[in-house]
């Protein structure tokens, strides 16, 4: 089967830095995607690591650790409006889908 | 920019009807994809769909459920009977590649089966 664990919540000030974990068992591993969704919206996609490493783009870097089937999304320089829940997906088994986690819900705070 | 959009944005049907969830994909995508998700909970994958048949489905994607690309721009999601627990957020997405590039998301569909 497939699983991923990420945490439920998390709660961080305005122009701090916060890290959202996700760890997964699967099969066939493709890569690690990331998708933002505020509440009554669509998930928006963030970013793909498909190789070890450390990809940057804006305020929000991601990575990903293959061999301990891990990854991260790094949010910097916090804003209010980066409330929403982040959901990590893999591609994995069928090349065609994404298999996202429970989601982890971010509130900022003044 | 372009998007991916969906109609209706609300949708209320009686338990045992079919009901038909329209999407129009990102013009020059190839990959288009149904998800759901109930409220509260995680995106559910149901069905990838390319070059004009279903290139694989969940366990979730039954009998009940089917899709269909009947021109060049539209692609629906049909539930033949309806259950209360159909009752979710449906996703249309399309992408240009798969492997995990980036996919873009419809706004949804909210289903209600009473």
């Amino acid at each position: 089967g497939q699983s991923l664990e990420q945490p439920s919540e998390v709660t961080a000030v305005e122009g701090a830095i916060v890290q959202i974990n996700c760890t997964y068992q699967t099969s066939g591993f493709y890569g690690l995607s990331w998708y933002q969704q505020h509440d009554g919206g669509a998930p928006t996609f963030l970013s793909y690591n498909a190789l070890d490493g450390l990809e940057e783009t804006g305020r929000f870097s991601s990575f990903l650790s293959r061999s301990d089937s891990y990854g991260y999304l790094l949010l910097q320089e916090l804003q209010m409006k980066d409330s929403a829940s982040y959901f990590c997906a893999v591609t994995s088994g069928g090349y065609n889908k994404l298999i996202f986690g429970a989601g982890t819900r971010l509130a900022v705070h003044p | 920019e372009p998007e991916v959009t969906q109609t209706p944005s609300h949708q209320v049907t009686q338990m045992g009807q079919e009901v038909i969830l329209r999407c129009v994909p990102i013009s020059n995508h190839l990959y288009f994809y149904w998800y759901r998700q109930i409220l509260g909970q995680k995106v559910e994958f149901l069905v990838s769909f390319y070059n004009n048949e279903i290139s694989e489905k969940s366990e979730i994607f039954d009998d009940q459920f089917s899709v269909e690309r009947p021109d060049g721009s539209n692609f629906t999601l049909k539930i033949r009977s309806t259950k209360l627990e159909d009752s979710a957020m449906y996703f249309c997405a399309s992408s240009v590649n798969t492997g995990g590039t980036e996919a873009f998301f419809g706004q949804g569909t909210r289903l209600t089966v009473v």
